[in-house]
């Protein structure tokens, strides 16, 4: 019963250097989101998606891209690392819009 | 727009007292949905409360309660006799269909700290 998996836990990067974050779930849910969280804030939502071939723009979302080509897969892709990008992200994901999300356990990014 | 506003930043209690938690939220659609998550000092977020924009019942589970006043636009979140293990991050968040879809958007939490 693996849920939502997040892959990697932690990362440095480069300034400059580009990554993509994994995330997958395994409960056949339409909606997935990502969200960083800077230390001692709240949740930001970058990015969503409300099924496969489906995605649109959160709360922060420049300097990132997603794709969803598969009801489980939703990547998250950092182009060209700057340090205002070191956070923890959380990859999550919902049945409906309107139902509990199921969050991963956190991708934490140092940028320097 | 949609938004989510916690007031409170951070709360000390000692063990016992009562706390309560504010959530603020703005949004112009008639149908929406808040939550309740909280993130223990480990880091997971758990799941602790859904509610939709049509049923303003109060709700109680064991020591936590939930008061949701449309009139207000507030979901406030009660602890009763608060215990160390509540220490935590809490997070209000909120779910409404901008243009059909649904953004999942939350507060910048309240961090309850509770005194032995």
């Amino acid at each position: 019963n693996a849920g939502v998996t997040q892959t990697p836990k932690f990362r440095i990067l480069k300034i400059g250097q580009s990554m993509t974050l994994q995330c997958t779930q395994d409960m056949n849910h339409n909606y997935m989101y990502w969200y960083r969280q800077d230390p001692g804030m709240g949740l930001k939502l970058i990015y969503y998606s409300v099924g496969a071939g489906i995605t649109d723009k959160g709360e922060v979302p420049n300097g990132y891209n997603v794709s969803r080509s598969t009801t489980e897969d939703f990547p998250l892709r950092l182009e060209l690392a700057a340090p205002s990008q070191t956070s923890v992200y959380f990859c999550a994901s919902s049945f409906t819009g309107g139902t509990e999300a199921f969050f991963g356990q956190g991708t934490r990014l140092t940028v320097v | 727009a949609q938004k989510v506003t916690q007031a409170q930043t951070e709360i000390s209690v000692v063990e016992k007292e009562d706390v309560t938690l504010d959530c603020v939220y703005e949004t112009r659609d008639t149908t929406y949905y808040l939550f309740w998550y909280k993130q223990p000092p480990s880091g997971e977020l758990v799941f602790l409360i859904r509610r939709n924009s049509f049923d303003e019942q109060n709700e109680i589970s064991g020591r936590y309660s939930w008061n949701f006043q449309k009139s207000t636009s507030s979901f406030n979140f009660t602890i009763t006799a608060s215990q160390v293990v509540d220490s935590a991050v809490y997070f209000c968040a909120l779910s409404g269909p901008p243009s059909g879809t649904y953004k999942y958007i939350f507060g910048t939490g309240t961090r309850l700290k509770v005194l032995a």
